[in-house]
């Protein structure tokens, strides 16, 4: 199985700030890559696909890169509701994979 | 606009089953794979498995084979996801997810639609 290993676990962050998540893959998944926003008591939802890819309708302040076994995920300014757990997924192989998760607080 | 709408929660015994539901609207049903995928509390996702309609296929996680089964039921646009031999352990929210967005050859693609989820607690 691909392991996927995201850090941090937790950060602290202000409105306004810039935030930035790693994600490595134990392998090669070329650029099969996405990142989900999780709130609490909702589904998640995703906001990018294929590393960088910008799902519909999700602004455009969430940004992704990488390729092979090591991802960013940026936003570029904090809003009020970006605080939430964040989770990436890689879907080069079987099983499916997701990262620990980052949760992502009001500082 | 997609729907995915889930059966409600469960509370089970240990070593007894439960069957939940996925029931897909607003889109072309066999087009797609969906999965499942679940998470205990305070914990992160955990893919369990999937079916892809049109070609009859499920795909499991090691974990979760031969205690796992995921079915659909393309006259009503629904999967199903039965796990036996439930532990505490499996206490969790159950999602079902269609793999819907992404460029590569698999099936299995980025879950561009979830369901509510349905919270399965198992206990004595």
């Amino acid at each position: 199985d691909i392991q996927m290993t995201q850090s941090p676990s937790s950060l602290s962050a202000s409105v306004g700030d810039r935030v930035t998540i790693t994600c490595q893959a134990s392998q090669d998944i070329r650029k099969y890559l996405n990142w989900y926003q999780q709130k609490p008591g909702k589904a998640p939802k995703l906001l990018i696909y294929d590393t960088s890819n910008l799902e519909t309708g999700v602004p455009s302040r969430f940004s992704g890169s990488g390729s092979g076994t090591d991802f960013t995920f940026t936003v570029s300014s904090l809003q009020p509701e970006d605080f939430a757990t964040y989770y990436c997924q890689q879907y080069d192989n079987l099983p499916l994979t997701f990262g620990g998760g980052t949760k992502v607080e009001i500082k | 606009q997609v729907q995915l709408v889930q059966s409600g929660a469960e509370v089970k015994k240990p070593g007894s089953s439960v069957k939940v539901s996925c029931k897909a609207s607003g889109g072309t049903f066999s087009s797609y794979a969906f999965s499942w995928v679940r998470q205990a509390p305070g914990q992160g996702l955990e893919w369990m498995g999937g079916i892809i309609p049109l070609l009859a296929t499920t795909n499991y996680a090691q974990k979760f084979l031969g205690r796992g089964t995921i079915t659909a039921d393309e006259s009503t646009d629904t999967a199903y996801m039965e796990l036996n031999s439930l532990r505490s352990e499996d206490t969790a929210v159950y999602y079902c997810a269609r793999g819907g967005r992404g460029s590569g050859s698999s099936w299995y693609k980025g879950f561009d639609y979830w369901g509510q989820g349905t919270l399965v607690t198992v206990s004595s």
